[in-house]
């Protein structure tokens, strides 16, 4: 267990619809990482928190955005769902801004299915 | 940017032997490598991982070794066992920029 949970475990909605992805980062960890996870395309960064502050951007489309909340919980929020959307949505966190000295520790995963 | 190839994409061993996975790695500058261990229907899992000042490293059955003339590391398993049937990553990264991950290899261990 590392120590990061994320909710749902499991999510089926239909395209066009919007959800809410929620992350609770390691007691401590003030960095949140938020990954996608599809078959053809591997594990893509979309973007990082730290201390509620947008740090980093990757991949991530213009449908998609998230935040960091005070109590330093995180939000994915997936709007105008598409069929392409559907993927693992993974959330990571490490101790500090400059996460290259630390390692980052990924929680279970939340599996989006868009029919 | 970054952009990092993982080859193979499936290994099969026999149990006992050993298991090697190599990551290529494009950008010269990046100075830290982990590798993440996913079992099915979990996270990634750090296993090991190499900061460029250093050319090997060991954990029990676990080594990765990196080559940064030609921008390559590897993850070695020896004595494999059928638990450490998983998905294996390979990443780098510059500084604090983000984390590029290879496309994974599942390895399979044949009992």
């Amino acid at each position: 267990d590392s120590g990061v949970t994320q909710t749902p475990k499991h999510l089926i909605t239909a395209t066009g619809q919007r959800v809410t992805l929620r992350c609770s980062p390691r007691s401590g960890d003030l960095s949140v990482y938020w990954y996608q996870q599809s078959l053809d395309q591997g594990l893509q960064f979309l973007i990082q928190y730290y201390n509620g502050e947008e740090r980093a951007k990757g991949n991530i489309l213009e449908r998609f955005s998230a935040q960091q909340f005070p109590d330093l919980h995180s939000e994915l929020n997936l709007s105008s769902l598409e069929l392409g959307d559907s993927a693992l949505y993974f959330c990571a966190s490490s101790t500090q801004r400059l996460a290259g000295l630390r390692e980052q520790f990924f929680g279970p995963g939340t599996r989006l299915t868009v029919l | 940017g970054e952009n990092v190839e993982q080859h193979p994409s499936t290994l099969s061993v026999q149990e006992g032997d050993s298991a090697v996975i190599k990551c290529t790695y494009s950008d010269s500058a990046s100075n830290y490598f982990p590798w993440y261990k996913q079992e099915l229907g979990k996270g990634p899992q750090l296993i090991i991982d190499i900061r460029s000042n250093v050319g090997e490293k060991k954990d029990q059955r676990i080594a990765v070794t990196l080559n940064k003339t030609a921008k390559h590391f590897s993850l070695h398993i020896t004595e494999t066992q059928p638990e450490d049937s998983a998905v294996y990553f390979c990443a780098a990264r510059f500084g604090n920029e983000k984390l590029t991950f290879g496309t994974g290899t599942r390895l399979t261990i044949i009992p």
